[in-house]
């Protein structure tokens, strides 16, 4: 049972290289969800995808864009890698439910530096 | 501005010690609250949650106290072991609103043998 698949692991980019970061989850869940984690300022929301077919911005979405693709696979790209993009970023999902609050379920991160 | 604010940013405690983490919010909108735990390399795991009816959840050696008057919330683990060093984050939703996570800045714990 894989739960979160992220890749890759690392990645050196150049400043207006352009990425895609790939996510994809084997737990059947409808909401998937893109963090960037900065030291001292714990996981900041990208943006996330209640359910296929949607997706919104979160706190931090400048410079990010984001496509969910079927159920399974939510990608994240940076069109014109900036240096204040360099950070781990965690790809989540959770079961959605409108009666209660459903655990997000992280992979294991892409560390990213642009340089 | 940070919605949720977590102290301390790091703490080192004996073995078999109390490590306490706290933390506070400003939106009453908030109805879940989690603490995730996080090893080097790896994605942050869910640990223990609560809910704001409830001021106290215990599972095994972790136990969360909320203070819903004050903002505030608290993870305490009990008898700390060297496997605890981790760092930890309290972070906070709303269910309506997508159960998108707030999360505070983070705790690194550092248990001691």
């Amino acid at each position: 049972n894989a739960g979160v698949t992220q890749t890759p692991k690392f990645q050196v980019l150049k400043t207006g290289q352009s990425m895609t970061l790939q996510c994809a989850q084997d737990m059947n869940h409808n909401s998937m969800y893109w963090y960037r984690q900065d030291p001292g300022m714990g996981l900041r929301l990208i943006y996330y995808s209640a359910s296929e077919g949607t997706t919104d911005k979160g706190e931090v979405p400048n410079g990010y864009n984001v496509s969910r693709l079927n159920k399974r696979e939510f990608s994240l790209r940076l069109e014109s890698a900036a240096p204040s993009q360099t950070s781990v970023y965690f790809c989540a999902s959770s079961a959605l439910s409108g009666y209660s609050n459903q655990p997000q379920h992280f992979g294991d991160g892409t560390r990213l530096s642009i340089l | 501005q940070q919605q949720v604010k977590q102290s301390p940013q790091s703490l080192i405690v004996q073995k078999g010690g109390i490590s306490i983490i706290n933390c506070a919010y400003e939106n009453t909108a908030f109805d879940y609250f989690p603490w995730y735990q996080q090893f080097p390399g790896k994605g942050p795991a869910l640990l223990i949650a609560i809910r704001p009816d409830v001021s106290e959840k215990k599972e095994g050696r972790f136990t969360i106290s909320f203070n819903k008057s004050a903002k505030q919330f608290s993870l305490h683990i009990m008898d700390s072991q060297p496997g605890d060093s981790a760092t930890y984050f309290c972070a906070a939703s709303i269910r309506a609103a997508g159960n998108k996570l707030t999360f505070g800045g983070g705790t690194r714990v550092l248990v001691k043998p």
